[in-house]
């Protein structure tokens, strides 16, 4: 069964500092991989997903990732932090045989002044 | 478009009572999920349907729940009857098959369940 591992339950950055947020996964065919950000009280939002073609994928407020088949990895990056981006980021995954999406446990991001 | 409409967003209700959970997905798409968020489980799948009909449901916990997908425009999360660890928020998330196999899943607001 394919699983999600976040790295970090909390991270805590300095506004315009780098955001590096960790996801692994294992899956035994190349899946499809998704960034999901949840603001409070607030349903889950895409922010990018990788499904073919080039590894590295931009995303919407900044975000990209890059997918790395050698490491399992789909690490969500964004060059300098905004107090906007605080929020509960979730890294999930589908096998290309079914529709639904397991998550991983997600990781929380602040930003301070 | 509206986007997934979910109701209602709070529930509050006593242990042993029918708790209804309703889902609007968005006009078109065909497949519709549902998911619990909680704390120690984090986000998981209960179940989803393609064309109203259940296709997964291995997620459901246990014979108190119960979904169902009447039409394309209207779905329901049932717990009969309900215990305090069903305490949670229930997120509903529709997607569209159409142009390719990979569509985004969009997500509701969720309906926060207090089971006392």
């Amino acid at each position: 069964a394919q699983s999600v591992t976040q790295l970090g339950s909390h991270v805590s950055v300095s506004e315009g500092a780098l955001v590096l947020l960790r996801c692994n996964y294992s899956s035994s065919v190349p899946p499809y991989l998704f960034w999901y950000v949840q603001y409070p009280n607030q349903g889950l939002q895409l922010l990018l997903k990788y499904t073919t073609g080039a590894t590295l994928v931009k995303g919407i407020n900044g975000f990209e990732a890059e997918f790395k088949k050698s490491e399992t990895s789909f690490h969500l990056t964004k060059p300098s932090a905004h107090m906007s981006d605080a929020a509960e980021y979730f890294c999930a995954v589908r096998d290309t045989g079914r529709r639904a999406l397991t998550f991983g446990s997600g990781t929380r991001l602040q930003v301070q002044p | 478009d509206a986007g997934v409409i979910q109701s209602p967003r709070h529930e509050v209700t006593e242990m042993g009572q029918e708790v209804t959970l309703r889902c609007k997905p968005i006009s078109g798409h065909d497949y519709l999920f549902w998911y619990r968020q909680t704390m120690m489980r984090g986000l998981e799948l209960l179940i989803y349907f393609n064309n109203n009909v259940p296709i997964d449901d291995s997620g459901m916990p246990e014979d108190r729940f119960s979904a169902k997908m009447p039409n394309a425009s209207f779905s329901t999360l049932k717990i009969q009857p309900s215990e305090p660890r069903d305490s949670a928020v229930y997120f509903c998330a529709s997607a569209s098959s159409a142009g390719g196999s990979y569509n985004e899943q969009f997500f509701g607001p969720g309906t926060r369940l207090t089971v006392l």
